[in-house]
């Protein structure tokens, strides 16, 4: 099994509506991410958890909020889904022990298509 | 703004070719770290280079790090068609509590 999981996997969904993305992890990590990726632009921080109760904004979260709901579990909501939140979302976990510098463990992400 | 910047954007080789792809950033690190996609999937991590390191290797990989001019590079030898993805550096910046990524490289290498 994947050590780090993400559903749905994709999704279409329509202007307005609330979507949530779900991250779960079998790592025993500490620390969530959530990413956007969108075509030539690589990869972008929206939200990031350090621990259950350490949750930070990354580089673009305006338009989402997020959940730490146990130290396996981050889940990423979109409150009124708009056009141009259609992308590619990773989620990865780290441990904690080396500071930002360890490696990550990324999910298989979750495409997302906002019509 | 991205941390860092990879370049060529795109890079095509024929296989058994090396294949070189260079990263630059804008603010000190404590480490830069290399990362690999595959179309449509989740970044692997390939390599982690700390700021008092100036190169390393890994099998077919090594890695670079010149902190006076803020740059970094990849080299893969002996390219194969397996090779072919996306390839993302990574900064973890003094005083930044998460990685920041570049743009990326996409490598085609031709069988």
């Amino acid at each position: 099994d994947a050590d780090v999981t993400q559903t749905p996997r994709n999704r279409i969904t329509k202007t307005g509506k609330r979507i949530m993305l779900e991250c779960s992890q079998t790592k025993g990590h500490d620390r969530m991410y959530w990413y956007r990726q969108d075509p030539g632009l690589g990869l972008r921080l929206i939200y990031y958890s350090f621990d259950v109760k350490d949750i930070n904004k990354g580089e673009i979260s305006d338009g989402y909020s997020v959940s730490r709901q146990a130290q396996a579990k981050f889940s990423l909501s979109l409150e009124s889904a708009i056009p141009n939140q259609t992308a590619l979302y990773f989620c990865a976990t780290s441990d904690g022990l080396a500071g930002p510098a360890n490696e990550q463990f990324f999910g298989p992400g979750t495409r997302l298509t906002v019509l | 703004s991205q941390q860092g910047e990879e370049d060529p954007q795109a890079l095509s080789i024929q296989e058994g070719e090396n294949a070189t792809m260079n990263c630059s950033y804008k603010t000190s690190i404590n480490n830069l770290q290399w990362y690999r996609q595959n179309s449509g999937r989740g970044l692997v991590h390939l390599i982690l280079i700390r700021s008092n390191e100036r190169e390393k290797h890994s099998g077919r990989l090594r890695v670079t790090l010149d902190t006076s001019k803020k740059s970094s590079s990849l080299l893969i030898t002996a390219s194969r068609a397996a090779d072919t993805a996306s390839y993302f550096c990574a900064t973890d910046g003094k005083g930044r509590r998460a990685l920041t990524f570049g743009s990326g490289t996409r490598l085609q290498v031709q069988p």
